[in-house]
């Protein structure tokens, strides 16, 4: 399975955009990238994913390296609701449901 | 609109004893359903899924298991529960694998 390497902490400053980055040097031609969010003593919630190309919504930016190997999660202005652990995991479009989750950036947003 | 549930929120239990989880889907039809496990400070590990009634995989060897009895029901059980077993348990459904998955709010089991 291909793996993840995620900063453990980043800080941001409120009404600023933080850049979360993600590694993925493993990843196949067939795996799509997806972004969890968890914050604290909940479930995780889905934040955005993509493939290849980059991808938008109401939520968050996603930005896909060229080669793949690494992506950046763009919240264009922090607010102190966005502190949380954001997850980035890769997803085989194969047979493949098991979800390889490592820890995380925990993201802290300062007034 | 979809909504998943998860009881109880939060449950202490002695070594030994027995553990039910319930976690139940509404607004959806043949979801895929899955536990999870997330370990204090720790990532979230799958446990079970199921593509339908009756039908459960287990990713991990342990002293749990999983059942479905209804389409939109799944539940997490145990005999015994060991020490090891407290964590933070997540139950979340998807309407194909490849689709986003979500989450209940969870279980914080602690066992003494």
């Amino acid at each position: 399975d291909a793996k993840t390497t995620q900063p453990n902490s980043m800080e941001s400053n409120e009404e600023e955009p933080v850049h979360l980055p993600c590694n993925h040097s493993t990843i196949s031609g067939t795996d799509y990238i997806h972004w969890y969010r968890q914050l604290p003593s909940q479930g995780p919630e889905y934040v955005i994913h993509g493939l290849t190309s980059n991808v938008n919504n109401r939520m968050a930016s996603l930005a896909i390296a060229e080669d793949r190997k690494s992506s950046t999660l763009i919240l264009h202005r922090a607010t102190l609701r966005d502190a949380a652990v954001y997850y980035c995991i890769l997803r085989d479009a194969g047979n493949n449901r098991k979800l390889i989750w490592g820890l995380g950036t925990s993201l802290a947003v300062n007034p | 609109s979809q909504t998943i549930h998860q009881w109880p929120a939060t449950l202490v239990q002695p070594v030994g004893s027995p553990l039910s989880l319930e976690c139940t889907v509404e607004g959806t039809s043949n979801p895929n359903l899955y536990w999870y496990r997330q370990a204090a400070g720790r990532g979230l590990q799958l446990l079970f899924y199921s593509v339908g009634i009756g039908q459960i995989s287990s990713e991990v060897p342990q002293n749990l298991s999983a059942s479905r009895p209804q389409d939109r029901q799944f539940i997490l059980s145990s005999k015994k529960l060991l020490l090891s077993d407290s964590g933070f348990y997540l139950c979340a459904w998807s309407v194909l694998d490849l689709e986003t998955q979500y989450f209940g709010p969870g279980t914080r089991l602690l066992v003494l």
